[in-house]
């Protein structure tokens, strides 16, 4: 599975939007990449996935460059109530038998007023 | 739709003792996962269940975890005996089958050993 890099830690204010980007340069063909959150005390939470170009949903956006060695997941304006870890993961999931998460340490995303 | 659970939310037992967690998945959830967060580190698969069947156990730390799913509903993960190093927050995850990706997870047990 790829091991992916990621900021330790980020800070932003509320309404301003966020980019976190995360490198995995040794992504193989069939891996998908994974965007988790995190708030304290709880367990993680989906957030959004793709393969290729962008991908967005209510919640964020990811763009993935042609190369799929980078990935951003873009939070428009953010509020408090995105302070939290933000993780990274990427893998085969749609193909073959591995279906385990590989984590790194997250970025963690404080909003301020 | 009612999410995943895991009981206790908090164990405190002593070294050498035995402690029972338990996963209750989200109803319909094929795939159900044990992982552990031990502090300043980061989250380490343990096992995988699809139904009652372990497909993949190569994060379980040693032979003093015992991990079931006995009728392919809820999860037990005994550590026997407890030794310091274990503490730590143990997560339960289920997903649909063939959604590997999109695991929900239940708010975590913080085990301590003392």
């Amino acid at each position: 599975l790829a091991k992916t890099t990621q900021p330790i830690s980020m800070d932003s204010y509320e309404g301003q939007e966020v980019n976190i980007t995360c490198s995995h340069n040794n992504i193989a063909t069939n891996d998908y990449i994974t965007w988790y959150q995190q708030f304290p005390s709880q367990g993680p939470r989906f957030i959004i996935q793709g393969y290729k170009t962008k991908v967005t949903n209510e919640v964020a956006s990811l763009f993935i460059p042609a190369d799929r060695k980078s990935s951003t997941l873009s939070l428009p304006r953010v509020s408090l109530s995105d302070t939290a870890v933000y993780y990274c993961l990427v893998g085969g999931w749609k193909a073959g038998n591995n279906r385990k998460l590989i984590w790194g340490l997250g970025t963690s995303l404080a909003v301020n007023p | 739709e009612a999410g995943v659970t895991q009981f206790p939310s908090h164990s405190v037992i002593e070294k050498g003792q035995t402690v029972t967690l338990r996963c209750d998945p989200i109803s319909g959830h094929d795939n159900l996962y044990w992982y552990r967060r031990v502090m300043g580190k980061e989250i380490k698969f343990l096992l995988h269940f699809v139904k009652e069947s372990k497909q993949d156990e190569s994060g379980m730390p040693n032979n003093r975890f015992l991990a079931e799913r006995t009728g392919g509903t809820y999860s037990t993960l005994k550590v026997q005996p407890a030794e310091l190093e274990d503490s730590g927050v143990y997560f339960c995850a289920s997903s649909q089958a063939g959604l590997a990706y999109e695991q929900y997870f239940g708010p975590g047990t913080r085990l301590t050993v003392t």
